[in-house]
């Protein structure tokens, strides 16, 4: 059964430092989602992406971060200089909207640890 | 504003049924979901209905949508160990928009 991937799994970082986690979809997808979730609390959505292009984006998601499909597989999130709260827990996430289609379904995560 | 609100615990023997109920307040949400998250692992979707629908059974999982009082529950038969977990309400208003998550009910079962 297709899955959306993550890499890596576990990232700790220096604070300050930038990061890019990456993120492979569902093949056929077109539309593609960050969110995260702060050890203990609630989900929450960071972006989505559609036509090379984001399509909306939370107050969460300020300029030090950016979105990114560089090639036909991949999804990036970059974190320009991390700080000590961005540690959380990153979900990718990709939809198929059509009627036949798949949607709703979340990667495995990259737990973020800044230091 | 969109919010999901649900109950942060919930405690059933194993073998009882648990219910964990979850309310919304978007009426335009029309996706309404219930993901389970294990401890250190990701979101797997457990089922999803749409809001023209009342009821959605699937095996152990019965999913009951009231949406005049926008409330939203979820019924596990035969609770075993392995339900143990965070169960999330959750919805969207369509199958390409975010999804707006609660915080979250976590299952305690009692031996």
């Amino acid at each position: 059964e297709p899955e959306v991937t993550q890499t890596p799994s576990h990232q700790v970082t220096q604070m300050g430092q930038e990061v890019i986690l990456r993120c492979v979809p569902i093949s056929n997808h077109l539309y593609f989602y960050w969110y995260r979730q702060i050890l203990g609390q609630k989900v929450e959505f960071l972006v989505s992406f559609y036509n090379n292009e984001i399509s909306e984006k939370s107050e969460i998601f300020d300029d030090q971060f950016s979105v990114e499909r560089p090639d036909g597989s991949n999804f990036t999130l970059k974190i320009r200089s991390t700080k000590l709260e961005d540690s959380a827990m990153y979900f990718c996430a990709s939809s198929d909207p059509g009627l036949a289609g798949d949607w709703g379904f979340f990667g495995p995560g990259t737990r973020l640890t800044v230091l | 504003g969109e919010d999901v609100e649900q109950s942060l615990f919930l405690s059933v023997r194993e073998g009882d049924s648990s219910v964990i109920n979850c309310t919304y307040t978007d009426s335009s949400s029309t996706y309404l979901y219930w993901y389970k998250q294990e401890p250190g692992a990701g979101l797997q979707l457990l089922t999803y209905i749409f809001s023209n629908m009342d009821m959605k059974q699937d095996q152990r999982l019965t999913v009951l949508l009231n949406k005049k009082d926008k409330h939203l529950s979820l019924r596990i038969a035969d609770t075993q160990t392995g339900d143990s977990a965070i169960y999330f309400c959750a919805e969207s208003m369509s199958r390409d928009d975010k999804i707006i998550f609660g915080k979250g009910t976590r299952l305690h079962i009692l031996p």
